[in-house]
């Protein structure tokens, strides 16, 4: 009964470090996403994944990596960590993303600041 | 592009009355969906209700309701009967598609929030 499970829940890091977050969804949904929420700004969609192997940019690409090797897992990577890059991540999942609802499943979010 | 809006940072309400929480949209697809979702102060994310754009009926999920206007571009999430419990941030999402290289790619965009505060 896991659902969406995201690794670490908080780090720290000073700039130019890097890190890893590790999403992973046991419910053998298709699409996946990383999204960043800082406060007056929402959630906004950093990138994306419709399958195993594919990924797609969202609106704030930029610092970020990410690999979907299988398809229960959405790694996000940042490679040279800035303080802009302080927020709560958030991954989220969903079985298709049609005329369906295409409800998003979240994880519980994990805080990361750049010192 | 798709946008979301919400125009109320913050909302206050007494306990057992109702409140509208507002969301105005803007999209060129023909076909999309909105979506409300709760984040109490614990973080987590809570799928609430949904609306298809080709829905005749308006959503509902027992004390959610979703006032769909379609001509005005509008989804605003009524709740009924206000518990404390609902004291939370509230987010009003819009499912867009994107095709590239024949395949269709889905996503949905936020609004910036509001934060209901409820009284006893």
């Amino acid at each position: 009964n896991a659902g969406v499970t995201q690794t670490p829940k908080f780090r720290v890091l000073k700039t130019g470090q890097s890190m890893t977050l590790l999403c992973a969804q046991d419910m053998n949904h298709e699409y996946m996403y990383w999204y960043r929420q800082d406060p007056g700004m929402g959630l906004r969609l950093i990138h994306y994944s419709v399958g195993e192997g594919t990924t797609a940019k969202g609106e704030v690409p930029d610092g970020y990596n990410v690999s979907r090797l299988k398809k229960q897992n959405f790694l996000l990577g940042l490679e040279s960590a800035a303080p802009s890059q302080t927020s709560v991540y958030f991954c989220a999942s969903s079985y298709h993303m049609d005329e369906s609802t295409g409800e998003l499943f979240f994880g519980e979010g994990s805080r990361l600041t750049v010192l | 592009a798709q946008k979301i809006t919400q125009t109320q940072p913050g909302m206050f309400v007494q306990e057992k009355e109702a409140v509208t929480l507002d969301c105005t949209y803007d999209t060129s697809d023909p076909s999309y969906g909105l979506f409300w979702y709760k984040q109490p102060s614990s973080g987590e994310m809570i799928f609430l209700i949904y609306q298809g754009s080709y829905d005749q009926q308006n959503a509902t999920e027992g004390r959610y309701s979703l006032n769909f206007q379609k001509a005005r571009k509008s989804a605003n999430l009524v709740i009924s009967a206000s518990q404390l419990g609902d004291s939370a941030m509230y987010f009003c999402a819009m499912r867009s598609f994107t095709n590239a290289g024949g395949t269709s790619y889905g996503k949905l965009t936020f609004g910036q929030g509001t934060i209901l505060t409820v009284h006893p």
